[in-house]
């Protein structure tokens, strides 16, 4: 069975570091490109970042680029997100999603059931 | 930065034809994708590439893409329809979401 499976959430203070882990199972992961997407609770489904098959190329929402590092690991066939300067507004659950078309027209074809961030004092 | 615009709610009887639009600059030059979003659950893509229909998604949906407006269609609306949509497109190497309708079945 294809699942992603979200882990590493959890209640960090403004300034803080948390690394998020999404664990793949039933295909490879470095065959597809990846995504993680982001929920304010109440909110809409935002954007955050993507890596691709060769698992080097990444991008990044502005709203945390220089903050936020993506990356892979192939051998644990495991997703990656670094999250370091946390803010309150990051607080929101974290998704990680496969992307189907693996391309710049790509679609998000596999959802993990998401992890919990919250960034407070 | 390249925006996405759906209408906040849409209401719609049982049996009967919902509408969600999506706006965006050029957006028909684009492909747009749709995914239902339930409470407690994870996001489903409904429809990829405009007008592709994944797997297991019911027939009753369908989508188009045209000028600044794609639009998903949910023909013969169920209250199981009842969630929250979200138009996606890329712009620039980056994925955009729109703002998200919540479709109600009442």
């Amino acid at each position: 069975e294809v699942q992603l499976v979200e882990s590493g959430g959890g209640l960090v203070q403004p300034g803080g570091s948390l690394r998020l882990s999404c664990a793949a199972s039933g295909f490879t992961i470095s065959t597809y490109w990846m995504h993680w997407v982001r929920q304010v609770p109440g909110k809409g489904l935002v954007w955050v970042s993507r890596i691709e098959s060769d698992g080097i190329t990444t991008r990044y929402a502005d709203s945390v680029w220089g903050r936020f590092t993506i990356s892979s690991d192939n051998a644990k066939n495991t997703l990656y997100l670094q999250m370091n300067s946390l803010r309150d507004e990051d607080t929101a659950v974290y998704y990680c999603a496969r992307d189907g078309g693996s391309s710049s027209s790509g679609y998000m074809d596999v959802w993990g059931k998401g992890t919990t961030v919250t960034v407070s004092s | 930065s390249y925006e996405l615009t759906q209408p906040p709610s849409v209401s719609v009887s049982p049996g009967q034809t919902a509408s969600i639009t999506c706006s965006g600059d050029k957006l028909g030059d684009k492909y747009a994708s749709w995914y239902q979003h339930k409470p407690g659950q994870s996001p489903v893509v409904v429809m990829y590439q405009d007008t592709k229909r994944p797997s297991g998604i019911p027939e009753r949906f369908s989508g188009s893409n045209s000028g600044n407006t794609a639009t998903l269609t949910i023909s013969g609306t169920q209250a199981m329809d009842e969630a929250d949509y979200y138009c996606q497109a890329w712009d620039t190497g980056t994925v955009v979401f729109g703002g998200g309708t919540k479709l109600t079945v009442l």
